[in-house]
């Protein structure tokens, strides 16, 4: 079974400083990886999806991708203290059902 | 654009008692899911539907039963509410396998 670890738990960046958070996952024939974000007690909002190795960009999101070495990266530019939420990872493979694996998620904080 | 519904927001049962949890959407999506959100740990996928009367079980199945009469709504069932099962439940729908997957804004279930 697919697993997907998210690092780190949380982090607190100020405003402006760019923001990286890290997913990795155990399996490589994954071809399918999207970054949700959730503000408290609110529901998911897809950032950005990533199909093939290297990067995508969505507004002030940009997602890397390197099967290889397992790892999809979230790097958010300029974050506001709107930002502040909880971001998930999750990571999928075209054959089957679309069985999306999510990390636990890492707490982003942006401080003023 | 469209959205997910699911109802109620809040749920607070007993334990050992039988408890339903709806969802509704109005994209006109094949593909509906139900995920189950626990504090600090991933969703994991509950039931997921791929078109009306279908019944597909995700890893964490036992314990709940699902029912799809039509193609915008899906139901959820917790068969016997025990205490950990408190958590939020996310319910989702796509168009199909690989597309892009919307989600509704949770049921906070409370056992008590």
């Amino acid at each position: 079974q697919q697993k997907v670890q998210q690092s780190p738990e949380s982090l607190t960046v100020s405003e402006g400083a760019m923001a990286s958070l890290n997913c990795t996952f155990s399996d490589r024939s994954s071809d399918n990886f999207r970054w949700y974000r959730q503000h408290s007690g609110k529901g998911l909002e897809v950032l950005v999806s990533i199909f093939s190795d290297g990067e995508k960009e969505e507004g002030s999101f940009t997602a890397h991708l390197n099967r290889a070495s397992l790892h999809v990266f979230l790097h958010i530019r300029e974050p506001q203290p709107s930002d502040s939420a909880l971001y998930l990872c999750a990571v999928s493979m075209s054959t089957g059902y679309q069985n999306f694996y999510f990390g636990k998620g890492t707490s982003l904080t942006v401080i003023p | 654009g469209g959205i997910i519904t699911q109802t109620p927001k809040f749920l607070i049962g007993q334990e050992g008692q039988k408890l339903t949890l709806k969802c509704q959407q109005n994209f006109n999506h094949d593909t509906m899911y139900w995920y189950r959100q626990d504090s600090g740990k991933g969703l994991r996928l509950i039931y997921y539907s791929i078109t009306e009367n279908d019944l597909q079980k995700g890893d964490l199945s036992e314990g709940y039963d699902a029912s799809r009469e039509k193609k915008s709504s899906f139901s959820l069932t917790v068969t016997s509410a025990q205490k950990n099962e408190m958590a939020v439940f996310l319910c989702a729908s796509s168009i199909g396998g690989h597309t892009e997957v919307f989600f509704g804004k949770g049921t906070r279930l409370t056992v008590v």
